[in-house]
Parts: C-alpha cells; structure tokens; sequence
C-alpha cells in the first residue's frame, strides 16, 4: 500500500485542455514537493508547498496544500505538448527521519 | 556546475554477478540517496547518508550496500545480481531546507539482470 496515492495514473488530453492532479494520504506531511519527469530523465524539483492551505504558482501550474497537510492537487491550466511528462508528489514526514516518500506518479500525456 | 553524475548509464548483468554503480555530486550537499524506480511504483528508497561516513537503509535495502568516505561520492553496490533488481536506479543529493530535503537527481542507470 502506497503512503501517497496519486490519481488519475494515466492522463491523456488535448492542447488547450485544463487537468488536476491529485496526491492523496491519510498521514500528515511537514511538507510536500511535486517533481516533473521525463523519459530517460531523473526526477526535476517543481515546487515545495509547506504550510496548510498553501497555494503556490509556476506560470500555468497551481499547486495546493490541503489543510490538514494530508493532500495536495496539481492543476495545469491550458495544457501544452511540452507538459507531457511523469509527475510525482513526494511528502517528508518527520517521524521517518525527514526521508522523502514518492507516490507512485501519473503519466500525462498531452496532444497537438 | 555537473549537479549530480551517474555511471554508467546502462548496463547488462548475469545473475550472481557483483557491479558498483558511481554517483558524484558537485553541489556540497550534505544528504544523498538512492533511489529504485518501477514501473507502477514511483520510487522508493535503497539506502541514504545524512554526511560523510554515515549511512542508513531505506525501504528496500537488501541486495545493496553503499558507502560514504567523502562528501561528494556516494556508490551503490549491487553484491549478488538477482533479475529482481532489473530497475532505474537514481542518485540524488539534497541539503536541508527547513527540513524539506528537495532532492537534486542523477540522470540514472537502467540494469538489466538477466
């Protein structure tokens, strides 16, 4: 049983659409960051979100922090070819020493 | 700056067959990890250092063994190759940021055991 479950796992929409991504436990997390991965690539750092409630931007991705820190979404207004790609949320719980614990990704995919 | 260096980037094992995989960092982080990716399973932790000289297991550590004599280096050794350990591997590196860790990857290795 994964720790973070992400939905949906895979994700195929048209240029111009709009799509959430979702990260979901029953634990809490200090913090949650998402990460972007590409074939044949490691992971990249998009965001860190720490604070309950918090929203943060990067052009056209939204990242939200639920408020009890359980959860977090990953929405991507106007989707772009270029957005297709792995990504992963991962959540650093302090009782496991700070280690970082991955969901298990979702597949975007998006069409010209 | 390289960031975080991973060799080789393929390689192709017997079963029972020992291999090091190499991670360097340039970066003056203190933490390093190892990571495992799967297909259907994101990634999960093999082993990590908190510094030089200081290693601990992660979630699935057995079948590898690392070490940390400096702090740019961090090598996984793959003791007895099983095809269960056919994966990507990643190296990251991460200092602490108000206790957030944001992990800086390795571009990875693919092994195949066969």
């Amino acid at each position: 049983t994964q720790l973070l479950e992400q939905s949906p796992q895979f994700l195929s929409i048209q240029e111009g659409e709009n799509l959430t991504v979702y990260c979901n436990s029953s634990s809490v997390f200090s913090s949650l960051q998402w990460y972007r991965q590409e074939p044949g690539e490691g992971p990249v750092l998009l965001v860190t979100v720490v604070t309950g409630g918090e929203v943060k931007k990067l052009k056209r991705l939204t990242f939200q922090f639920g408020d009890a820190r359980k959860d977090s979404s990953l929405h991507i207004t106007a989707a772009q070819p270029g957005d297709t790609g792995l990504y992963l949320c991962a959540g650093v719980k302090r009782k496991y020493g700070n280690k970082l614990v991955f969901g298990a990704g979702t597949i975007l995919r998006v069409k010209s | 700056n390289a960031g975080v260096t991973q060799t080789p980037k393929f390689q192709v094992l017997k079963t029972g067959q020992s291999m090091t995989l190499q991670c360097a960092q340039d970066m003056n982080h203190e933490y390093m990890s190892w990571y495992r990716q799967d297909p259907g399973m994101g990634l999960r932790l093999i082993h990590y250092s908190v510094g030089a000289g200081i290693t601990d297991q992660g979630e699935v550590p057995n079948g590898y063994n690392v070490s940390r004599s400096t702090t740019e280096d961090f090598p996984l050794r793959l003791l007895s190759a099983a095809p269960s350990q056919t994966s990507v591997y990643f190296c990251a590196s991460s200092y602490s940021s108000g206790g957030a860790h944001e992990q800086y990857f390795g571009p990875g290795t693919r092994l195949t055991v066969t």
